[in-house]
């Protein structure tokens, strides 16, 4: 089983409509929860941390379920500019060390029609 | 605040030849990590630095090895290039080792021929 796994998709959705990345995570020791954002033949950026209460910032909702390893992404009233590859990312322990990494999914690729 | 810089952006190498990719962290950022990121795949993690020793390693071969410097800059070197290292060189900073939310550089593109 991948550490992280993700909807393999591609999504192609028309603007306005809400879209859904889903997410699970093999390692329960995990620490922390993110989600990045990449543009084509871009670095990934930081599109949000997730949280066990849930946390929204404007259009975007991230959750997170540790009991069954979930972690998810809404999107709602998607633009154009939304259209992108979502990587699921979690920091587990792990890697030949006592300490944490980054452990990505394999991307989500949302394209936005107008 | 300047952020995470990577040299160079592009690089082609010979099958066999060695390589040198350097990376400047973010000011105040004393962890360091390299991703290996291949067409249509996730960034996969290659090791990890935090002030200056290595504290975690993925599931790369010893031909890949780093360093870090006291003002936490890094370098990944990669000996006895292979085909399959053509890929997005991805190094990443954060201020703390556990605390994720990392920086990434912009990456640094090799392809080997």
């Amino acid at each position: 089983r991948k550490e992280v796994e993700q909807d393999p998709g591609p999504f192609n959705v028309p603007e306005g409509a809400t879209v859904a990345f889903n997410c699970t995570y093999s390692n329960s020791a995990s620490q922390s929860f993110f989600w990045y954002r990449q543009d084509c033949r871009k670095e990934p950026k930081l599109l949000m941390s997730v949280y066990s209460s849930g946390n929204e910032d404007g259009r975007f909702t991230a959750q997170l379920n540790r009991a069954s390893q979930y972690i998810s992404l809404l999107i709602r009233d998607s633009k154009l500019s939304d259209s992108a590859t979502y990587l699921c990312v979690v920091n587990m322990k792990g890697g030949g060390g006592s300490n944490y990494k980054l452990t990505f999914g394999k991307g989500t690729l949302l394209t936005v029609n107008p | 605040e300047t952020g995470v810089t990577q040299s160079p952006t592009h690089l082609i190498k010979t099958r066999g030849q060695q390589v040198t990719l350097r990376c400047s962290s973010q000011s105040g950022h004393n962890t360091v990590s390299w991703y290996q990121q291949a067409l249509g795949q996730g960034p996969q993690f290659i090791f990890q630095y935090y002030r200056e020793e290595e504290n975690g390693r993925g599931n790369f071969p010893p031909r890949f090895s780093g360093l870090q410097f006291p003002n936490y800059s890094s370098e990944l070197n990669v000996n006895a290039l292979e085909l399959d290292d053509s890929a997005l060189y991805l190094c990443a900073s954060s201020p703390t080792v556990t605390a994720g939310g990392y920086t990434f550089g912009s990456g640094t593109r090799l392809t080997v021929v």
